[in-house]
């Protein structure tokens, strides 16, 4: 089973910060939080990834909450392009993914 | 620099037959994947390969599927017979994380996927 829990779905208009929570209560210490997203009928893409530090690169910042049980990712800007399924996964070395969250980027 | 390469894009089978499907990572990568992805669901991992040896096959049914990875570059996915439940897309992943690297190292590319029909 996957260990983090996102919500089905999440809405957002377009040129607004989208924030996509995910819960991964049960993270190991070594383990790092990755964020891929997966764009319709194309394969995943790596967004992000983090140990314990926020984390900020060209696409996207990731924000870890100090006991590492929760995250966030932020989409500073989000566009029409970023309407995708967000997958939130914890792990060292494997990934696996769960279902998503469903993020529709409206005009 | 090119990204993963998997033919054929779609294929359409009836049950009891067989099917390969083939992947070319990006050149370098050491470690390549093979997921499946059931309609609604995340990708699974069904096999992992270090160069041309198999770290993780844990998840792949071994009945009807095989894979390999000759000479540590290109990988075939072979189902032999297929049933309706393996209609599915099954994608193809390469990355350079070698075994006890570092996790940071672990951004895995993800090729177009072949999509899988079975009748």
């Amino acid at each position: 089973d996957a260990k983090t829990t996102q919500p089905p779905s999440m809405d957002c208009a377009e040129g607004r910060a989208a924030n996509l929570p995910c819960n991964h209560s049960t993270i190991s210490g070594n383990e790092y939080v990755y964020w891929y997203r997966q764009i319709h009928s194309q394969g995943p893409q790596y967004i992000i990834h983090g140990l314990k530090n926020n984390e900020t690169n060209e696409m996207a910042s990731l924000i870890i909450t100090e006991d590492r049980k929760s995250s966030t990712l932020i989409l500073p800007h989000a566009t029409l392009r970023d309407t995708a399924v967000y997958y939130c996964i914890v792990g060292y070395s494997t990934l696996t993914f769960g279902k998503g969250t469903m993020l529709l980027v409206s005009p | 620099e090119a990204g993963v390469a998997q033919s054929p894009r779609y294929k359409i089978i009836e049950k009891r037959q067989s099917v390969a499907f083939w992947c070319n990572p990006i050149s370098g990568h050491a470690t390549l994947y093979w997921y499946q992805q059931i309609l609604g669901q995340g990708p699974k991992l069904l096999i992992q390969f270090q160069n041309n040896g198999v770290v993780d096959d844990s998840q792949l049914p071994k009945d009807r599927f095989s894979a390999e990875r000759l000479k540590g570059v290109d990988s075939t996915l072979k189902i032999q017979p297929a049933k309706l439940e393996d209609s599915a897309v099954y994608l193809c992943a390469s990355s350079l994380v070698k075994l006890g690297g570092p996790p940071g190292e672990n951004e895995q590319f993800f090729g177009p996927g072949t999509r899988l029909t079975v009748l």
